[in-house]
């Protein structure tokens, strides 16, 4: 059974930056895929982007191009989100999910999602 | 990489059937059989109730169905139930290894 356990919320300035972890167990690490999600609230989910390690791939939402980085530590088995110039409308909660077909979209086990707060 | 069209609410009474629709372009959903449905209660995580089109989870009711057509994917509810009562998201695969969503729909069970 896979478990995918992430970091606790944070409350970040504008301008700065955050990483939000997402720590695997179950299964073989290597060969997940790990997408991220973000829900701003009252809104719908949003696809960040998503690592694919066996394949050595990392791809990105156009809109947030040049302002995420995804990693992903095969040694711990924990992927890390980082997202840059924080503004108010990155308020949300931010998930990690394991695609079941590397890149597809089809997420069966889930983080239970961080709550990023950006005020000043 | 713009969202996926659902309709923003559909609503049916408990028994029936309901259906709601999400369009995209043949660029993700025309293209590819990688479309997903995801059910969300209040609070609550995503869960992953249909994918590559029609294809259900262990565990998901038979209840629960999703088909394909062109540009438009559809996820049927049948026997509707008051647990039903949540938003439903679709998503497809764009190429590339991109994903993207539809913008949700609340289901209401009256």
């Amino acid at each position: 059974q896979v478990q995918l356990v992430q970091s606790g919320a944070e409350v970040k300035k504008p301008g700065s930056s955050v990483k939000v972890s997402c720590k695997a167990s179950g299964g073989t690490f290597s060969s997940y895929a790990i997408t991220w999600v973000r829900q701003a609230p009252g809104q719908g989910l949003e696809w960040m982007g998503g690592i694919i390690p066996i394949f050595g791939t990392v791809n990105y939402a156009q809109k947030f191009q040049g302002r995420v980085t995804i990693i992903a530590d095969e040694s711990t088995g924990t992927a890390f989100l980082e997202l840059s110039n924080l503004i108010s409308e990155d308020t949300a909660v931010y998930y990690c999910a394991r695609d079941k077909v590397p890149g597809s979209g089809s997420c069966d086990y889930w983080g239970q999602g961080v709550l990023v707060t950006v005020s000043s | 990489q713009s969202a996926l069209t659902q309709p923003r609410s559909v609503s049916g009474s408990p028994g029936q059937s309901v259906t709601i629709s999400c369009t995209g372009t043949s660029s993700d959903v025309g293209n590819y059989n990688y479309v997903s449905w995801y059910q969300q209660h209040p609070g609550k995580v995503p869960k992953l109730i249909i994918y590559d089109v029609s294809k259900r989870p262990s565990g998901v009711p038979d209840r629960f169905s999703g088909s394909k057509s062109g540009n438009t994917a559809s996820l049927t509810i049948s026997g509707l139930q008051a647990e039903d009562e949540a938003d439903y998201y679709c998503c497809s695969y764009a190429g590339t290894y991109i994903v993207i969503f539809g913008g949700g729909t609340n289901l209401a069970v009256l």
